[in-house]
């Protein structure tokens, strides 16, 4: 069975300081892991996915994560938050071999970017 | 371009009666998920499809059902809407098979008020 923690419900901090949003998996399987962003009142974005390849993952709007076996850990990262960051991030986990397992989402992240 | 789209986009009903939510993707992928997303609970799978004609249930199908007469839709229906479905309904869709064809394509949501 897979399942995801999210370790914080929501993560305040200033425009221009770093984000940090952590994510722990357990899975039986090979993973692939995913972080979605969802603006208010709007869909799911990807934000970046890992399958198996580089460990260090780079994703769309300066974020980036770090696929961490030994911790079981997907954390994703931004040096410099900015004001358009405010939104709900969510970590996902699915079984890389086999594109049929469904994804089994965190409970999410709300972030807030004070000025 | 390929897109997924839901539609109504927000609707409001009442106890009992018969709901079918809508869902298109002209993306010809296989497979197509519907959930549901509730405050602190973060998405959670109602229904899935692997392929025209293939179904299966997901964490909270109970008083959902879904059919697939095509690659294209997959209608949500609420046999008897309960004041508990009311919620916010995303569906989704993937290329399937391994590896990066898990990602996930979301649609904008439905936005269900049951009375």
């Amino acid at each position: 069975a897979q399942s995801v923690t999210q370790l914080d419900s929501h993560v305040s901090v200033s425009e221009g300081t770093p984000v940090l949003l952590r994510c722990n998996y357990s899975s039986s399987y090979s993973p692939s892991l995913f972080w979605y962003v969802q603006h208010p009142n709007k869909g799911l974005q990807l934000l970046l996915k890992y399958t198996s390849a580089a460990t260090l993952v780079k994703g769309i709007n300066g974020f980036e994560a770090e696929f961490k076996k030994s911790e079981t850990s997907f954390h994703l990262t931004k040096p410099s938050a900015h004001m358009s960051d405010a939104a709900e991030y969510f970590c996902v986990v699915s079984d890389r071999l086999s594109g049929n397992t469904p994804l089994v989402f965190g409970k999410g992240t709300r972030l807030s970017v004070i000025a | 371009d390929a897109e997924i789209t839901q539609s109504p986009r927000h609707k409001i009903t009442e106890t009992g009666r018969q709901v079918t939510l809508a869902c298109h993707q002209t993306w010809n992928h296989n497979n197509m998920f519907w959930y549901r997303q509730d405050l602190g609970h973060g998405l959670r799978l109602i229904h899935y499809s692997y392929g025209v004609q293939d179904t299966n249930k997901g964490e909270v199908s109970d008083g959902y059902s879904v059919s697939r007469s095509n690659t294209e839709d997959l209608p949500l229906t609420l046999e008897s809407a309960a004041s508990s479905q009311t919620s916010v309904y995303f569906c989704a869709s993937s290329a399937g098979s391994s590896g990066t064809r898990n990602e996930q394509f979301f649609g904008p949501g439905t936005r269900l008020t049951v009375l």
